[in-house]
């Protein structure tokens, strides 16, 4: 079967460059989507198609994936961006997410 | 403005079977590129994609949970339904469904999610 792997926690100073990476088997080759889930709440989807931002989340929210690797990074990480963060990619018409990552703004 | 709601009983009993409703609005489940995916998240874990139903009624599911799972859907009163079989306490969960929109034959992903309905699994 075919896994997504994410760091489990992440760290930044509030005004710093978040990074959080995904990881997967060729998973370059398949379409990466990031969402965001705080304590309580739904998810809400950061990125879409490795890069893509929905209409209403910040530019500060970006994305990239080649290789191995997609990575989610937060550009002037705020305090209420704390939160998991989830990768999810497509394989044979399944759709997978990572273990998530619990970003903390300290 | 596109919503989505799940409903369903807040406990069932080993063994039983579990049927939760979507209803949504603001988008038609029979526009081409159109899906319903359900998802759901034990206390304190991650997520986990239980299955999805497209606009033509084609249904795709987790391999794990397949022989356990049906999903479908009532066009015409924008509802979608999951039945999961022989429910066991470990299926104890936030249950979401979210609309996971195609766009050119490139899967955007859950766009849009419900506000999860808690399931407690318990004799």
């Amino acid at each position: 079967s075919y896994d997504l792997t994410q760091p489990p926690s992440v760290s930044v100073s509030p005004g710093q460059t978040a990074s959080i990476t995904c990881s997967g088997d060729k998973l370059g080759e398949k379409y990466v989507c990031w969402y965001q889930q705080k304590p309580g709440q739904s998810p809400v989807q950061v990125i879409y198609q490795d890069n893509h931002r929905p209409s209403g989340i910040p530019e500060r929210f970006s994305g990239s994936n080649s290789g191995n690797t997609a990575t989610l990074t937060i550009s002037g990480t705020q305090t209420l961006d704390e939160a998991d963060y989830y990768c999810q990619a497509w394989d044979s018409n399944t759709a997978l997410f990572g273990g998530g990552t619990k970003l903390t703004v300290l | 403005q596109v919503t989505l709601r799940e409903s369903g009983p807040a406990l069932v009993k080993p063994t039983q079977t579990l049927t939760l409703t979507c209803t949504f609005s603001g988008f038609s489940l029979s526009t081409t590129g159109m899906c319903v995916s359900w998802i759901r998240q034990p206390p304190g874990k991650a997520l986990e994609w239980l299955g999805l139903i497209d606009w033509d009624g084609d249904t795709f599911y987790s391999p794990s949970l397949k022989p356990r799972l049906g999903i479908s859907k009532d066009t015409s009163n924008n509802q979608v339904l999951l039945r999961m079989t022989n429910m066991d306490p470990v299926d104890t969960a936030t249950y979401f469904c979210a609309r996971s929109p195609i766009v050119g034959a490139i899967p955007d992903g859950m766009d849009v999610w419900g506000q999860g309905t808690t399931v407690t699994v318990s004799s």
